[in-house]
């Protein structure tokens, strides 16, 4: 019963690194999705999927980039980490972009950057 | 405009009481989801209860109910028999049915529950 599964729950990066935050999925469901999670602000939408092939653009994509080649896998890639990157990162998804299917949850991967 | 509102950045409860967090939320759009997450001290979301625009009941699910007043645009959970374990952090987030598309999540800026012994 894995879900949606996150690695590596911490990292720490210094600034101009790059790095992938990965997120895996096994419910075969066609909507994933990331957010970043800051103190006070809740969580904000990074990019999103709708199904392989397929990814968008959500609330604050700047500095991020995207892919999805398979259905179970939807990637975060950080081109040029910045401290303003500094967050709670967590992927989720949902069997559809339905209104009415609720997104579950990867447990999250605390980023750090110096 | 925010489209979803918490007003209650903290809030307390004696074990075994009831509790309710406050959730409003604004859209035009006829058909949307509305969903309620825990955010333990651990971290993770944990997706609790959903509550459809066209549902004509409340949701329930075990000691978590929902109060749906959709003319008010309030979702407001109910938590009964309050246990230690209801302490964290806890989001009110809408899914619209017809946005971009995408359908994408809107989260509240979350309340933090602590239950007192």
């Amino acid at each position: 019963n894995a879900g949606v599964t996150q690695t590596p729950k911490f990292q720490v990066l210094k600034t101009g690194q790059s790095m992938t935050l990965q997120c895996a999925q096994d419910m075969n469901h066609e909507y994933m999705s990331w957010y970043r999670q800051d103190p006070g602000m809740g969580l904000r939408l990074i990019h999103y999927s709708v199904g392989a092939g397929i990814t968008d653009q959500g609330e604050v994509p700047n500095g991020y980039n995207v892919s999805r080649s398979t259905t179970e896998d939807f990637p975060l890639r950080l081109l040029s980490a910045a401290p303003s990157q500094t967050s709670v990162y967590f992927c989720a998804s949902s069997y559809d972009f339905s209104a009415h299917q609720p997104q579950h949850f990867g447990d999250g991967t605390r980023l750090s950057i110096l | 405009a925010q489209k979803i509102t918490q007003t209650q950045p903290g809030m307390f409860v004696q074990e075994k009481e009831a509790v309710t967090l406050d959730c409003t939320y604004d859209t035009s759009d006829p058909s949307y989801g509305l969903f309620w997450y825990k955010q333990p001290s651990s971290g993770e979301m944990i997706f609790l209860i959903y509550q459809g625009s066209y549902d004509q009941q409340n949701a329930t699910e075990g000691r978590y109910s929902l109060n749906f007043q959709k003319a008010r645009k309030s979702a407001n959970l109910v938590i009964s028999a309050s246990q230690l374990g209801d302490s964290a952090m806890y989001f009110c987030a809408m899914r619209e049915g017809s946005g971009t598309g995408a359908n994408n999540l809107f989260f509240g800026t979350g309340t933090r529950l602590t239950v007192i012994p």
